[in-house]
C-alpha cells in the first residue's frame, strides 16, 4: 500500500497560486493519485485525479511528473474560503484500498 | 441530489455503553465505506461493502465493532462496548463504479465522545 509524504502545513494570501506537493515514490504502475479537501466539521472531498501528465479542472490542476513519484495540486488564486485540509492519495488500480495520512493544512490569509 | 446521510451528528455515551451509526449512502451507489477518523488525522478505512456483501474488513476491531448492510443500501456500525479510545469522527462514504477511479462521497460524519 502505496503511502504518501506531504508538508504538514502551508500558508498563502487571498489571490495567490499555490502548489502543494506530495511524495509517493513507492507507487505502483497501476496506481491512481486523487486528491481531497477537508473543512472542519464535513467529510473530505474529491477534488482531482490523475494518472501522469497534467490534468485540469474547474478547481485546480495536478501535476504528476514523468517517473510518477510526486504530484503537485496548484491551486489558481486562493481564497479565504480555500483553508481546508488537502489529502494526497495513491490507490491501487481500483482504488478500494488507499492512505489518507494526515494531509497538508492551508491557511490562506487576507 | 441528495448527499451521503448520516445520523446521529454527534454522539456522546460513557465508557461500556453501546452506540449506533447510521449511514444512507447516495442513491445508486453500491460500494458503501466506513471510515474512522482521529483529530488531525486522515480517514482510515474499517470496512468496504460492495453491495451487502463487505469486501474488506480488516481493519474492523471485530471484538467491539460491527457492521452491517442488509439491503445493500444503507449501513450500520455499532461499538459495543465503548472505549475511551473509541473517540472519534466515524464517516461513512460511497461510490460508483461509474465514477472516477477513487472519487468517494463522504457524509459529515458523526462525533462519538465516550466518556
Amino acid at each position: 500500500l502505496a503511502k504518501t509524504t506531504q508538508p504538514i502545513s502551508m500558508d498563502s494570501y487571498e489571490g495567490q497560486e499555490v502548489n502543494i506537493t506530495c511524495s509517493h515514490n513507492n507507487i505502483a504502475t497501476n496506481d491512481y493519485i486523487t486528491w481531497y479537501q477537508q473543512f472542519p466539521s464535513q467529510g473530505p472531498r474529491f477534488i482531482i485525479q490523475g494518472y501522469k501528465t497534467k490534468v485540469t479542472n474547474e478547481v485546480a490542476s495536478l501535476f504528476i511528473p514523468a517517473d510518477r513519484k510526486s504530484s503537485t495540486l496548484s491551486l489558481p488564486r486562493v481564497s479565504l474560503s480555500d483553508t481546508a485540509v488537502y489529502y494526497c492519495l495513491v490507490g491501487e488500480g481500483n482504488f478500494n484500498k488507499f492512505y489518507f495520512g494526515s494531509g497538508t493544512k492551508l491557511n490562506v490569509k487576507p | 441530489e441528495a448527499g451521503v446521510v448520516q445520523s446521529p451528528r454527534y454522539k456522546i455515551i460513557e465508557k461500556k455503553q453501546p452506540v449506533a451509526f447510521w449511514c444512507n449512502p447516495i442513491s445508486g451507489h453500491n460500494t458503501l465505506y466506513w471510515y474512522l477518523q482521529n483529530l488531525g488525522q486522515g480517514p482510515e478505512l474499517l470496512i468496504r461493502y460492495e453491495n451487502e456483501e463487505a469486501v474488506d474488513d480488516s481493519q474492523l476491531p471485530k471484538d467491539r465493532f460491527s457492521a452491517e448492510r442488509l439491503k445493500g443500501v444503507d449501513s450500520t456500525l455499532k461499538i459495543q462496548p465503548a472505549e475511551l479510545g473509541d473517540s472519534a469522527v466515524y464517516l461513512c462514504a460511497s461510490s460508483s463504479s461509474d465514477l472516477a477511479r477513487g472519487e468517494q462521497y463522504f457524509g459529515p460524519g458523526t462525533r462519538l465522545t465516550v466518556t
